[in-house]
């Protein structure tokens, strides 16, 4: 139940093409859900957050859609180009027991790469 | 303003040896996570710690495994007698209070452990 199931693995779109990646979760309590980027050899950094009271949130070319009823939520990255080559995470948290969501539940991670 | 800083960047260990993995959060910081990363799998849960205090630790292996966060000093995450299962990247996360009033978790650049 604490699980995020993330899809695709990896995922291989053109410059200038749309990069959709997908999440879902079980469990209800969740209320607060990140995107983060890795490149290699370094560690994630936020990208864009959103909790379960709005359905959309944009930041420049990205955007996250959240579907509460379904309790999926993806990213979307607008005009890809080939420095968002990277692997991208999704996650979740609540806040529970103390941790204040700074305990996340990260997917599987999405390898994505942008050819020129 | 120096990022989070982990020490070392890579570590290598023989089976039964100990690794020691540190971690100096952002400056103003007082709230500390630990994650590990397996190849090829997001990151997980391990501790979360304030200064002098152990807040959740149920992501830690029950044995072999311990973390502190002084008040002085760096937080230092310890694996005793060490298998071939310990590698993997270990990240540090730092965030000045609780995420849902200052919204971000920094991440250090990870310490890799080999055990040969």
């Amino acid at each position: 139940q604490q699980q995020v199931k993330q899809s695709p693995q990896s995922l291989i779109v053109q410059k200038g093409g749309i990069s959709i990646i997908n999440c879902a979760y079980e469990n209800t309590a969740f209320d607060y859900f990140p995107w983060y980027q890795q490149f290699p050899g370094k560690g994630p950094a936020l990208l864009i957050a959103i909790r379960p009271d709005v359905s959309e949130k944009k930041e420049g070319r990205f955007t996250i859609s959240f579907n509460k009823s379904a309790k999926q939520f993806s990213l979307h990255i607008m005009d890809s180009q080939p420095g968002d080559s990277a692997t991208y995470f999704c996650a979740a948290s609540m806040d529970a027991g103390g941790t204040s969501y700074g305990k996340l539940t990260f997917g599987q991670g999405t390898i994505l790469t942008v050819h020129p | 303003n120096a990022g989070v800083m982990q020490n070392p960047r890579h570590l290598v260990r023989r089976r039964g040896q100990e690794a020691r993995l540190r971690c100096s959060p952002m400056k103003g910081h007082s709230h500390v996570y630990w994650y590990r990363q397996l190849p090829e799998e997001g990151l997980k849960f391990m501790v979360y710690l304030q200064k002098e205090n152990i807040i959740d630790e149920s992501g830690m292996p029950k044995e072999r495994f311990s973390a502190e966060f002084p008040k002085e000093g760096p937080s230092i995450l310890r694996i005793q007698q060490v298998v071939r299962g310990d590698s993997a990247a270990y990240f540090c996360a730092s965030s000045r209070g609780l995420i849902a009033n200052t919204g971000e978790l920094f991440f250090g650049e990870g310490s890799r452990l080999t055990v040969l």
